[in-house]
């Protein structure tokens, strides 16, 4: 079965530092890869989305991941964060191979943006 | 605009008691998901309805209840056998596997938070 491990709970970045939130994925085939944001609150926004090809994908609001097979993992990376970028982030994996293309998503990691 | 709509965005149940959470989306979507949401656990799946008439359990799927009568609507009702409903609730929706989608994005509508009194 598919999982998604994002192994940093709680992050504390001051503005206008570089960010990365690590995500860990174990799956068979190649995996369909997802980044989700959430304000609080509220629904979930897709940042960015890997299905095949270039393996740096460029998302909204200026954040990037980049999918490395051999680590299985799908960082997502963003060089200036700004105070609006304080928010949970869900990094999810999807298969349409007989599980009805369903998502698992990992725990989250909150982002605290300091002054 | 095209979007996911959830009502209502606070909902108080005294134990005991069903609820309702009511979920509409106008993106045309076939695939609708439920989603319960309780801090330090990311989502988890509810159930899951990929066409009108039809729908899954997901992974905690006892003690709630769905039906999917029209393809724009899939409400979720949290029985009295859920031991501890108090969470957030997220409703999403998708192409779907039948549309000949290639991926599974999910869209996401703004969440029902439900209290246990």
């Amino acid at each position: 079965a598919q999982s998604v491990t994002q192994p940093d709970i709680h992050i504390t970045v001051s503005e206008g530092a570089s960010l990365e939130l690590r995500c860990n994925y174990s799956y068979g085939a190649t995996p369909y890869l997802f980044w989700y944001v959430q304000s609080p609150g509220q629904g979930l926004q897709l940042l960015l989305k890997y299905f095949s090809g270039d393996t740096l994908v460029q998302g909204i609001k200026g954040f990037e991941a980049e999918f490395k097979r051999s680590q299985s993992s799908f960082n997502l990376r963003k060089p200036s964060v700004h105070w609006s970028d304080a928010a949970e982030y869900f990094c999810a994996v999807g298969d349409l191979a007989g599980s009805w293309g369903k998502l698992q998503f990992g725990a989250g990691t909150q982002v605290v943006v300091t002054p | 605009d095209g979007g996911i709509t959830q009502s209502p965005k606070y909902l108080f149940r005294k134990e005991g008691q069903n609820v309702t959470l009511s979920c509409e989306q106008n993106l045309n979507h076939d695939a609708m998901y439920w989603y319960r949401q309780d801090p330090g656990q990311g989502l988890r799946l509810i159930y899951y309805s990929q066409i009108v008439n039809d729908f899954q359990k997901g992974d905690i799927a006892e003690g709630y209840s769905v039906s999917r009568e029209k393809k724009e609507s899939f409400p979720l009702t949290v029985t009295s056998a859920q031991k501890n409903p108090t969470a957030f609730y997220l409703c999403a929706s998708s192409m779907g596997l039948l549309a000949g989608a290639s991926y599974n994005e999910q869209f996401f509508g703004p969440g029902t938070r439900l209290t246990v009194l």
